[in-house]
Protein backbone atom coordinates (compact mmCIF):
# COMPACT_ATOMS: atom_id res chain seq x y z
CA UNK A 1 0.00 0.00 0.00
CA UNK A 2 1.61 3.21 -1.21
CA UNK A 3 1.87 5.56 1.53
CA UNK A 4 2.90 9.42 2.18
CA UNK A 5 3.32 9.59 6.08
CA UNK A 6 3.73 12.64 7.68
CA UNK A 7 5.31 13.27 11.00
CA UNK A 8 2.47 15.03 13.20
CA UNK A 9 -1.18 15.33 13.07
CA UNK A 10 -1.73 18.34 15.15
CA UNK A 11 0.87 20.63 16.60
CA UNK A 12 0.67 24.51 18.37
CA UNK A 13 3.70 26.29 18.29
CA UNK A 14 4.37 30.01 19.68
CA UNK A 15 5.43 32.67 17.43
CA UNK A 16 8.84 33.14 16.56
CA UNK A 17 9.78 29.36 16.75
CA UNK A 18 11.79 27.44 14.24
CA UNK A 19 9.06 24.79 13.11
CA UNK A 20 10.31 21.46 11.34
CA UNK A 21 6.87 19.55 9.57
CA UNK A 22 8.59 16.17 8.36
CA UNK A 23 7.41 13.91 5.07
CA UNK A 24 8.28 10.81 3.90
CA UNK A 25 6.64 8.56 1.09
CA UNK A 26 8.03 5.33 0.49
CA UNK A 27 6.96 5.12 -3.36
CA UNK A 28 10.42 5.94 -4.95
CA UNK A 29 8.93 9.09 -6.23
CA UNK A 30 10.73 11.93 -7.38
CA UNK A 31 8.57 14.96 -7.00
CA UNK A 32 7.25 16.35 -3.73
CA UNK A 33 5.45 18.58 -2.36
CA UNK A 34 3.87 20.86 0.45
CA UNK A 35 0.93 22.48 -0.05
CA UNK A 36 -0.87 24.65 2.30
CA UNK A 37 -5.01 24.43 2.86
CA UNK A 38 -7.09 27.42 3.91
CA UNK A 39 -11.02 27.60 3.64
CA UNK A 40 -12.08 29.08 -0.06
CA UNK A 41 -8.24 29.04 -1.52
CA UNK A 42 -7.91 25.52 -2.01
CA UNK A 43 -4.68 23.91 -1.71
CA UNK A 44 -1.72 26.58 -2.31
CA UNK A 45 1.96 25.18 -3.66
CA UNK A 46 5.03 26.05 -1.28
CA UNK A 47 7.35 24.45 -2.52
CA UNK A 48 8.03 21.28 -4.37
CA UNK A 49 11.30 18.82 -5.36
CA UNK A 50 12.02 17.44 -8.31
CA UNK A 51 15.42 15.55 -6.96
CA UNK A 52 17.36 15.56 -4.08
CA UNK A 53 18.81 18.41 -3.11
CA UNK A 54 16.57 20.18 -5.99
CA UNK A 55 13.89 22.75 -4.58
CA UNK A 56 11.41 25.28 -6.44
CA UNK A 57 9.65 27.86 -5.30
CA UNK A 58 5.89 27.41 -5.74
CA UNK A 59 3.16 30.20 -5.24
CA UNK A 60 3.72 31.21 -1.37
CA UNK A 61 7.16 30.14 -0.36
CA UNK A 62 7.52 33.08 1.75
CA UNK A 63 8.15 32.70 5.37
CA UNK A 64 9.19 28.68 4.33
CA UNK A 65 12.17 27.06 3.27
CA UNK A 66 12.86 23.11 2.96
CA UNK A 67 15.24 20.53 2.70
CA UNK A 68 15.59 16.92 0.63
CA UNK A 69 18.79 15.25 1.65
CA UNK A 70 17.02 11.99 1.17
CA UNK A 71 14.99 10.93 -1.95
CA UNK A 72 11.81 9.76 0.15
CA UNK A 73 12.07 12.63 2.98
CA UNK A 74 11.00 16.17 2.33
CA UNK A 75 10.87 18.87 5.26
CA UNK A 76 9.12 21.95 5.46
CA UNK A 77 10.81 24.71 7.93
CA UNK A 78 9.27 27.68 9.51
CA UNK A 79 12.09 29.99 9.72
CA UNK A 80 9.96 31.90 12.85
CA UNK A 81 6.52 30.95 12.98
CA UNK A 82 3.56 33.78 12.58
CA UNK A 83 0.37 33.50 13.22
CA UNK A 84 -0.98 33.89 10.22
CA UNK A 85 0.84 30.37 9.19
CA UNK A 86 -1.70 28.37 11.39
CA UNK A 87 -2.95 26.47 8.41
CA UNK A 88 -3.31 22.77 7.27
CA UNK A 89 -0.05 21.38 5.44
CA UNK A 90 -0.51 19.01 2.74
CA UNK A 91 2.37 17.22 1.59
CA UNK A 92 1.81 14.73 -1.72
CA UNK A 93 4.62 12.86 -4.13
CA UNK A 94 4.50 11.84 -7.26
CA UNK A 95 6.23 10.56 -10.07
CA UNK A 96 7.56 12.90 -12.85
CA UNK A 97 5.44 14.14 -15.45
CA UNK A 98 2.40 16.00 -15.83
CA UNK A 99 0.17 13.32 -16.05
CA UNK A 100 1.19 11.68 -12.69
CA UNK A 101 -1.42 11.72 -9.91
CA UNK A 102 0.05 12.95 -6.72
CA UNK A 103 -0.62 10.96 -3.43
CA UNK A 104 -0.66 12.91 -0.66
CA UNK A 105 -0.24 12.76 3.30
CA UNK A 106 -2.93 13.06 5.78
CA UNK A 107 -1.93 16.68 6.66
CA UNK A 108 -1.05 18.26 9.54
CA UNK A 109 -2.55 20.92 11.36
CA UNK A 110 -0.40 23.77 12.97
CA UNK A 111 -1.50 26.23 14.95
CA UNK A 112 0.81 28.97 15.88
CA UNK A 113 -0.50 31.43 19.09
CA UNK B 1 -0.41 30.99 -16.25
CA UNK B 2 -2.56 28.61 -15.40
CA UNK B 3 -5.98 28.96 -13.11
CA UNK B 4 -8.67 26.65 -11.65
CA UNK B 5 -11.78 28.00 -10.78
CA UNK B 6 -14.57 25.90 -9.03
CA UNK B 7 -17.47 28.31 -8.36
CA UNK B 8 -19.43 26.30 -6.08
CA UNK B 9 -17.78 26.69 -2.82
CA UNK B 10 -20.69 24.52 -0.78
CA UNK B 11 -23.42 22.42 -1.57
CA UNK B 12 -26.31 20.63 0.25
CA UNK B 13 -28.19 17.63 -1.26
CA UNK B 14 -30.45 15.18 0.21
CA UNK B 15 -29.64 11.74 -0.37
CA UNK B 16 -30.66 9.98 -3.49
CA UNK B 17 -30.21 13.39 -5.25
CA UNK B 18 -27.68 13.92 -8.64
CA UNK B 19 -25.30 16.48 -8.04
CA UNK B 20 -22.67 18.11 -10.07
CA UNK B 21 -19.70 19.86 -9.25
CA UNK B 22 -18.10 22.35 -11.52
CA UNK B 23 -14.81 22.41 -12.89
CA UNK B 24 -13.57 25.65 -15.06
CA UNK B 25 -9.72 25.42 -16.28
CA UNK B 26 -7.82 28.16 -17.49
CA UNK B 27 -4.16 27.70 -19.99
CA UNK B 28 -2.66 28.43 -22.76
CA UNK B 29 -1.19 25.06 -23.17
CA UNK B 30 -2.63 22.26 -25.76
CA UNK B 31 -1.24 19.86 -23.45
CA UNK B 32 -2.42 19.06 -19.79
CA UNK B 33 -4.21 17.11 -17.38
CA UNK B 34 -7.36 17.19 -15.34
CA UNK B 35 -7.70 15.93 -12.35
CA UNK B 36 -10.27 15.33 -9.74
CA UNK B 37 -9.65 14.36 -6.25
CA UNK B 38 -11.80 13.64 -2.94
CA UNK B 39 -10.81 14.89 0.93
CA UNK B 40 -13.01 13.13 3.05
CA UNK B 41 -12.90 14.36 6.76
CA UNK B 42 -10.19 12.38 7.35
CA UNK B 43 -8.15 14.89 5.78
CA UNK B 44 -6.37 12.68 3.52
CA UNK B 45 -6.88 13.76 -0.65
CA UNK B 46 -7.21 10.75 -2.85
CA UNK B 47 -7.47 10.46 -6.51
CA UNK B 48 -10.33 10.12 -8.13
CA UNK B 49 -9.98 10.60 -12.20
CA UNK B 50 -7.25 11.73 -14.44
CA UNK B 51 -7.76 13.07 -17.90
CA UNK B 52 -5.33 14.23 -21.02
CA UNK B 53 -6.75 17.34 -23.03
CA UNK B 54 -6.95 15.26 -26.33
CA UNK B 55 -9.53 13.12 -24.97
CA UNK B 56 -12.50 14.56 -24.58
CA UNK B 57 -14.49 11.16 -23.87
CA UNK B 58 -16.58 11.10 -20.68
CA UNK B 59 -15.61 8.84 -18.17
CA UNK B 60 -18.17 6.89 -15.79
CA UNK B 61 -17.53 4.81 -12.68
CA UNK B 62 -20.48 3.54 -11.23
CA UNK B 63 -22.30 6.66 -9.63
CA UNK B 64 -19.36 9.00 -10.73
CA UNK B 65 -19.48 10.81 -14.12
CA UNK B 66 -17.20 12.72 -15.53
CA UNK B 67 -17.70 15.62 -18.75
CA UNK B 68 -14.74 17.03 -20.06
CA UNK B 69 -15.61 20.18 -22.80
CA UNK B 70 -12.28 21.39 -24.27
CA UNK B 71 -14.92 23.90 -25.53
CA UNK B 72 -15.89 25.73 -22.60
CA UNK B 73 -12.63 24.76 -20.74
CA UNK B 74 -14.60 22.93 -18.21
CA UNK B 75 -14.23 19.60 -16.31
CA UNK B 76 -17.70 18.71 -14.51
CA UNK B 77 -18.34 16.20 -12.12
CA UNK B 78 -21.48 14.43 -11.30
CA UNK B 79 -22.30 11.81 -8.47
CA UNK B 80 -25.77 10.46 -8.99
CA UNK B 81 -27.91 9.13 -6.65
CA UNK B 82 -25.60 11.06 -3.94
CA UNK B 83 -24.78 9.15 -0.48
CA UNK B 84 -23.69 10.10 2.92
CA UNK B 85 -20.27 8.66 2.34
CA UNK B 86 -20.08 11.16 -0.52
CA UNK B 87 -19.77 14.24 1.71
CA UNK B 88 -16.73 15.28 1.42
CA UNK B 89 -14.33 18.24 -0.03
CA UNK B 90 -14.18 17.69 -3.67
CA UNK B 91 -10.94 19.27 -5.99
CA UNK B 92 -9.92 20.03 -9.51
CA UNK B 93 -6.53 20.14 -10.82
CA UNK B 94 -4.80 20.80 -13.64
CA UNK B 95 -1.23 20.02 -14.86
CA UNK B 96 -0.11 21.92 -17.88
CA UNK B 97 3.39 21.85 -17.95
CA UNK B 98 6.37 20.98 -15.49
CA UNK B 99 5.65 18.67 -12.60
CA UNK B 100 2.90 21.41 -10.58
CA UNK B 101 -0.68 20.40 -10.09
CA UNK B 102 -3.07 24.06 -9.66
CA UNK B 103 -5.90 22.68 -7.23
CA UNK B 104 -9.21 24.87 -7.46
CA UNK B 105 -10.25 26.56 -4.36
CA UNK B 106 -12.75 23.27 -3.65
CA UNK B 107 -16.53 22.18 -3.16
CA UNK B 108 -17.63 21.03 0.27
CA UNK B 109 -20.37 18.84 -0.76
CA UNK B 110 -23.09 17.43 2.32
CA UNK B 111 -25.34 15.28 1.77
CA UNK B 112 -27.96 15.07 3.84
CA UNK B 113 -29.92 11.53 5.27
Amino acid sequence: DVKVTQSSRYLVKRTGEKVFLECVQDMDHENMFWYRQDPGLGLRLIYFSYDVKMKEKGDIPEGYSVSREKKERFSLILESASTNQTSMYLCASSLLGRSAEAFFGQGTRLTVV
Amino acid sequence: AQKVTQAQTEISVVEKEDVTLDCVYETRDTTYYLFWYKQPPSGELVFLIRRNSFDEQNEISGRYSWNFQKSTSSFNFTITASQVVDSAVYFCALNNAGNMLTFGGGTRLMVKP
